[in-house]
């Protein structure tokens, strides 16, 4: 079925660090590709999103490339802040025969950010 | 502002009694999701709904009931025949299309004891 596999943390960078979440996903129809935050006793929030081969999404320096040939969607920035640790969360919609798929989410992947 | 309330934000329950968790939105959507949160196992979905008077079973569903009755509201019932009701419960909302995000509420924290 279809699934998406993240990479495990938790991950610990310095401020300033560069950031890479391996994300990975199986599925059988044409997915969009998602990537959501969540803070510390809060709810998830929409980070950034593409919905075709190719596309590249990108939210507050956050980005990350839908990649058909390698079936990822890798969250990267270029450096990170203190008030960048949360969580991440990797997630897909696949279309069933035109309608509307649920969400499949990543494990998520905790990432903490030292000063 | 528009968006998802989640209501109350901690619950504390005696095991074998139901409890109801509640979930409005103001954003118009016309889907809406239960999720339960377990730590290190991500979000898994207990239910859906993409229609008033229509709802269908998650992942999860066993132990816990929903109703849509109206288009703003979608609560939860924990039931005592669920074995581990323990958990952070995350209610969603969205618009049709694949391609449309989740909002998500600030979820509910139950606590069975």
């Amino acid at each position: 079925g279809d699934s998406v596999t993240q990479m495990e943390g938790p991950v610990t960078l310095s401020e300033e660090a560069f950031l890479t979440i391996n994300c990975t996903y199986t599925a059988t129809g044409y997915p969009s590709l998602f990537w959501y935050v969540q803070y510390p006793g809060e709810g998830l929030q929409l980070l950034l999103k593409a919905t075709k081969a190719d596309d590249k999404g990108s939210n507050k320096g956050f980005e990350a490339t839908y990649r058909k040939e390698t079936t990822s969607f890798h969250l990267e920035k270029g450096s990170v802040q203190v008030s960048d640790s949360a969580v991440y969360f990797c997630a897909l919609s696949v279309d069933y025969g035109g309608s509307q798929g649920n969400l499949i989410f990543g494990k998520g992947t905790k990432l903490s950010v030292k000063p | 502002d528009g968006g998802i309330t989640q209501s109350p934000k901690y619950l504390f329950r005696k095991e074998g009694q139901n409890v109801t968790l509640s979930c409005e939105q103001n954003l118009n959507h016309d889907a809406m999701y239960w999720y339960r949160q377990d730590p290190g196992q991500g979000l898994r979905l207990i239910y859906y709904s993409q229609i008033v008077n229509d709802f269908q079973k998650g992942d999860i569903a066993e132990g816990y009931s929903v109703s849509r009755e109206k288009k703003e509201s979608f609560p939860l019932t924990v039931t005592s025949a669920q074995k581990n009701p323990t958990a952070f419960y995350l209610c969603a909302s969205s618009d049709r299309g694949l391609s449309s995000p989740l909002h998500f509420g600030n979820g509910t924290r139950l606590t069975v004891t």
